[in-house]
């Protein structure tokens, strides 16, 4: 298995909503990473987690709230967004030291908030 | 934050026309990473580059890392119209795991 697997792939949420975006490899990966993408510019990365654990969060709000629950699964809680939040959200992952064979992208979640 | 420049932005060419695109930066990475989007799919991996000066082909790719550690260029040869997307180089500093990308270059193959 050499996929990142993101769900949903599509979701429309209310600024008073509680989501959750899921991501998932199987590839014995253990660094995993939060990107969000606005359109026609590129990925800008949201957090890192490394052996399950935080090691970077560039400052996002508080209303996004990752979760690794274990070396395969990493969840991205959403909560009271704004419209401004709507983008495609993009799960990656690596080989923790010396990714060799880079980073593997899923497809994206598209978030709509209204 | 830190930001990879990407020229061109875009280019419209004919199918069988080589395309040339680069990266630069004004910090030293250690590694490069080519990436091509499409609408509403991920980013995918093109090529990786791990040395100053490496040259590594994939198919009609052709991308380098640059001697000065601080650019990269893609060459595509022989473009053909499923060519089409988005260009993006990417760029990791030091021991980090953090991956930057540049700003992208449109590319559009005419039949």
């Amino acid at each position: 298995d050499t996929e990142v697997t993101q769900t949903p792939k599509h979701l429309v949420m209310g600024m008073t909503n509680k989501k959750s975006l899921k991501c998932e490899q199987h590839m014995g990966h253990r660094a995993m990473y939060w990107y969000k993408q606005k359109a026609k510019k590129p990925p800008e990365l949201m957090f890192v987690y490394s052996y399950e654990k935080l090691s970077i969060n560039e400052s996002v709000p508080s209303r996004f709230s990752p979760e690794c629950p274990n070396s395969s699964l990493l969840n991205l809680h959403l909560h009271a967004l704004q419209p401004e939040d709507s983008a495609l959200y993009l799960c990656a992952s690596s080989q923790e030291v010396q990714p060799h064979y880079g980073y593997t992208f899923g497809s994206g979640t598209r978030l709509t908030v209204v | 934050g830190q930001q990879l420049n990407q020229s061109p932005q875009s280019m419209f060419i004919q199918e069988g026309e080589d395309v040339s695109m680069n990266c630069t930066s004004s910090s030293i990475f250690n590694t490069w990473l080519w990436y091509k989007q499409e609408p509403g799919e991920g980013p995918v991996l093109l090529i990786a580059l791990y040395k100053a000066g490496e040259l590594t082909s994939n198919g009609r790719l052709t991308a380098q890392f640059g001697i000065t550690r601080k650019d990269s260029f893609l060459n595509i040869s022989a473009s053909i119209p499923s060519d089409v997307g988005i260009y993006f180089c990417a760029g990791r500093r030091g021991a980090t795991n953090k991956l930057i990308f540049g700003t992208g270059t449109l590319l559009a193959v005419q039949p």
